[in-house]
């Protein structure tokens, strides 16, 4: 157990939807991580929150959004949802924004959009 | 964008055999990690390489970070079924605010 939960574990859901996945980090942990991984793709960076701030931003789609709340815990918005975000969503923390520390991934939420 | 490969993109072995996954970039990195991850699961760190030619051992795990830091290497002693998932390396890319960037990863079965 890492110490990061994400919910809903899995979500199906129609084309043209729009659906929130959330996250808690561990204790502790500042930063906030979001990540897409598909077959095709791999792991792949969408955006970091440290503290309440955006950080940084990888590949994220205009569609999507995230914000993360005063008591640290981040959510992931997918709107006008299309087939190709059919994915595995995960989020990550750490204890620091820069340097080596390590991530700590939840479980994933499965996103299947029909 | 940084960009890593990794190699072979599957490998399936006997237990008992020994076994090397690559990590290859035409890009410098600040850093390099190895995560395993399993089914169902999110990846968990394994080891982090910071100075060109490192060298970490964690039991029958040996991981290599190249001089140049563009490359690193995972070799297995002895695998063992326990030792089946995907392999990712992730690259810190150097200048940026902590950005990982993943390899799409190596999947290892161990069969018995």
């Amino acid at each position: 157990d890492s110490g990061v939960t994400q919910t809903p574990k899995h979500l199906i859901t129609a084309t043209g939807q729009r659906v929130t996945l959330r996250c808690s980090p561990r204790s502790g942990d500042l930063s906030v991580y979001w990540y897409q991984q598909s077959l095709d793709q791999g792991l792949q960076f969408l955006i970091q929150y440290y503290n309440g701030e955006e950080r940084a931003k990888g590949n994220i789609l205009e569609r999507f959004s995230a914000q993360q709340f005063p008591d640290l815990h981040s959510e992931l918005n997918l709107s006008s949802l299309e087939l190709g975000d059919s994915a595995l969503y995960f989020c990550a923390s750490s204890v620091v924004t820069g340097g080596t520390g390590e991530l700590f991934f939840g479980e994933g939420s499965r996103l299947t959009v029909l | 964008t940084q960009l890593l490969e990794q190699s072979p993109q599957f490998l399936s072995i006997q237990e008992g055999e020994n076994l090397t996954v690559y990590c290859n970039s035409s890009s410098v990195f600040s850093s390099l990690q190895w995560y395993r991850q399993e089914p169902g699961e999110g990846p968990v760190l394994l080891v982090t390489v910071v100075t060109g030619g490192e060298v970490k051992k964690l039991k029958r795990l040996t991981f290599q970070f190249g001089d140049a830091r563009k490359d690193s290497s995972l070799h297995i002693t002895a695998a063992q079924p326990g030792d089946t998932g995907l392999y990712l390396c992730a690259g810190g890319e150097v200048g940026s605010n902590y950005k990982l960037t993943f390899g799409k990863g190596t999947l290892l079965t161990v069969n018995p």
